[in-house]
């Protein structure tokens, strides 16, 4: 099994619905992310965790939500989706200090 | 300017060539620095870490130059296999927790 897994692998939905990504991690990591990417530009932080009690927004925030319902799950929400959060969707972890991260394989998800 | 730039290329290159690609960040108190493998609409993989005394993993050398504010990759002897999109990240950890991730340098190693 993955250490990183995110479900679903794709995702097709109308703009208005919510829609939510799940991950899960095996690492025993305390630090989880979201992070998206679209074409030609770097992945770019929606929010992170450093523990379970500890959520932070990050550069891109506005228009999804988090919980981190337990050490080893992460889930990110878009409340009411909309075209323009069409993108490939990627949750990692973390030990804490100077490591690098671990990715899961990504969620895409297209918002029609 | 952008935090942390990359030449997207792509660059292409023979097998057997040596290929060396550099980043540049904007931010002074940037501490730690990273380069990714990314293969086609996969997640990023984990190249190496940056040290400031520079740092070799096989075909691989990664230096950073605090002076001047980049870090690059060098690879050499490339193989069909390396043919992927390398990110630079860059971490601050001073004022808050920042990742920054480059957009990314493609490369194709052709036979």
């Amino acid at each position: 099994d993955a250490d990183v897994t995110q479900t679903p692998r794709n995702r097709i939905t109308k703009t208005g619905k919510r829609i939510m990504l799940e991950c899960s991690q095996t690492k025993g990591h305390d630090r989880m992310y979201w992070y998206r990417q679209d074409p030609g530009l770097g992945l770019r932080l929606i929010y992170y965790s450093f523990d379970v009690k500890d959520i932070n927004k990050g550069e891109i925030s506005d228009g999804y939500s988090v919980s981190r319902q337990a050490q080893a799950k992460f889930s990110l929400s878009l409340e009411s989706a909309i075209p323009n959060q069409t993108a490939l969707y990627f949750c990692a972890t973390s030990d804490k200090g100077q490591d690098g991260y671990t990715f899961g394989s990504g969620t895409r998800l297209t918002v029609v | 300017r952008k935090e942390v730039e990359q030449d997207p290329g792509p660059f292409n290159v023979p097998e057997g060539a040596t290929v060396a690609f550099n980043c540049t960040y904007s931010n002074s108190a940037s501490q730690s620095f990273f380069w990714y493998r990314q293969d086609c609409r996969k997640e990023p993989k984990l190249l190496m870490s940056v040290y400031s005394s520079g740092n070799e993993d096989g075909r691989f050398t990664a230096q950073l130059n605090r002076a001047s504010q980049y870090i690059s990759l060098l690879i050499r002897d490339s193989k069909l296999s390396d043919s992927a999109t390398y990110l630079c990240v860059v971490r601050t950890h001073t004022g808050g927790f920042k990742t920054i991730f480059g957009a990314g340098t493609r490369l194709f190693v052709k036979a």
